[in-house]
């Protein structure tokens, strides 16, 4: 039990559209969902929290309309990169906590990532 | 406020030595601390986790941690690297078990036959 899917896992656009990336808990639950960020040969960071029915909660730094997430289910979270640039360019990771049910243990599973590769 | 730091960006051994990879972390809570591993182009997979109760922590393929208040350290270990254990390792921190994580930066491990 316990995994956490994404679609697509890479895509490359064009520089000036937006990228939509989807994050689903195949299994449980998740009332929280977080988005990271990884650029090459570097760390993940956190870009913002993601809450079933509530707006998300944005890093300091990451700017809100530029990426657009949306949590509508206990099992979907989305991400939209809009009007995207090569600087966005990026190893996208999201991670979903479970509450702990259908056999899951009450912790943090991550996603396979998408690779986005903006031109 | 939470914050990790993974000693030496890069570490090589050879198959069959000791693993030894370094975790400091700063924290103004009780911290709950992680290892994940990643391999290239793929998302993470936890290795262990330290929340409360015993400070040496046995995870998967034979790893463990220990987690050292004085030193404020978490270091990973394993007695004896396996070519497989070539991979990205992320220390993390955070508040509780399903709070937002702090990654250090990582260590590349290389291991050579």
């Amino acid at each position: 039990g316990a995994v956490v899917s994404q679609h697509p896992s890479w895509v490359i656009c064009k520089s000036g559209t937006s990228v939509k990336i989807e994050c689903r808990s195949l299994d449980f639950q998740a009332t929280t969902m977080f988005w990271y960020r990884q650029f090459p040969k570097q760390s993940l960071m956190l870009m913002a929290t993601s809450n079933e029915g509530s707006k998300a909660t944005y890093e300091q730094g990451v700017e809100k309309d530029k990426f657009l997430i949306n949590h509508a289910s206990l099992t979907l979270s989305t991400l939209t990169v809009t009007s995207a640039h090569p600087e966005d360019s990026s190893f996208y990771i999201c991670s979903a906590t479970s509450l702990g049910t259908s056999g899951s243990s009450y912790e943090q599973y991550f996603g396979p990532g998408t690779r986005l590769t903006v031109t | 406020a939470q914050s990790v730091t993974q000693l030496g960006s890069h570490v090589s051994v050879s198959e069959g030595a000791l693993v030894l990879l370094r975790c400091n972390y700063s924290s103004s809570v009780p911290p709950y601390l992680f290892w994940y591993v990643q391999y290239p182009n793929q998302g993470l997979q936890l290795l262990l986790k330290y929340t409360t109760g015993a400070t040496l922590v046995k995870g998967i393929n034979g790893f463990e941690a220990e987690f050292k208040k004085s030193e404020t350290s978490f270091h990973l270990t394993k007695p004896s690297a396996h070519m497989s254990d070539a991979a990205e390792y992320f220390c993390a921190v955070s508040r509780y078990n399903t709070d937002k994580l702090i990654f250090g930066t990582g260590t590349r491990l290389q291991v050579f036959p």
